[in-house]
């Protein structure tokens, strides 16, 4: 059974530091997201990595992806309050059509 | 472009009373479709996903179904609505490298 585990769960962080967030998962798989969801919203696809060693840049947000380690981060650099959310990462198991999603990591930039 | 819609957005239902929601998909066709809910402060759980009509795949025994009766068509349903069924329910739908999802509905069962 594929396990998709986040850590740290829950972050606080003060405006204009930098912190990562990790996800690691238990199968093998090329395809790994992250999502972003506000309280009460839906998810916002944020970032799609595809292949060992893509890394993603948007903003302050940087994702990578070891699928050898089964490993990806998203790495937030000078946060701002506008970044407090929750983020998902998910797993795409080839072959199944499934996502597998993470626990969460509930993000908040103290101002 | 490609849209989803789901709904509705909000719906409270005693307990033993019945449930059903609607997604569709506009802008493709053949589209895999999802299901997921999420408990309070929790992740996502997978409940039902559908590679084409009348394809339903079920990843959790559970008091709910689903359904695909058209190809953009995606419906959860229960018969009798328990008050752990109370969640914030998902449709998705898959491109060739994204799942892309709806707005949700927030279902509270008292």
């Amino acid at each position: 059974e594929l396990k998709v585990e986040q850590n740290p769960l829950f972050l606080s962080m003060q405006e204009g530091k930098n912190y990562t967030i990790y996800c690691n998962y238990s199968t093998t798989s090329d395809r790994l997201y992250w999502y972003r969801q506000d309280p009460g919203k839906s998810l916002e696809s944020l970032f799609v990595l595809l292949s060992n060693g893509a890394v993603k840049q948007e903003g302050r947000l940087m994702a990578s992806l070891d699928t050898k380690a089964r490993l990806s981060t998203l790495h937030i650099t000078a946060a701002v309050h506008d970044l407090s959310a929750t983020y998902f990462c998910a797993v795409y198991l080839s072959g199944t059509y499934k996502y597998i999603f993470g626990t969460g990591t509930r993000l908040k930039v103290l101002a | 472009s490609q849209t989803i819609h789901q709904w509705p957005a909000t719906l409270v239902q005693p307990v033993g009373s019945p449930l059903s929601l609607e997604c569709t998909v506009e802008g493709t066709s053949n589209p895999n479709l999802y299901w997921y809910r999420q408990a309070a402060g929790r992740g996502l759980q997978l409940l039902f996903y559908s590679v084409g009509i009348g394809q339903i795949s079920s990843e959790v025994p559970q008091n709910l179904s689903a359904s695909r009766p058209q190809d953009r068509q995606f419906i959860l349903s229960s018969k009798k609505l328990l008050l752990s069924d109370s969640g914030f329910y998902l449709c998705a739908w898959r491109d060739n490298t994204e799942a892309f999802f709806g707005q949700g509905t927030r279902l509270t069962v008292v």
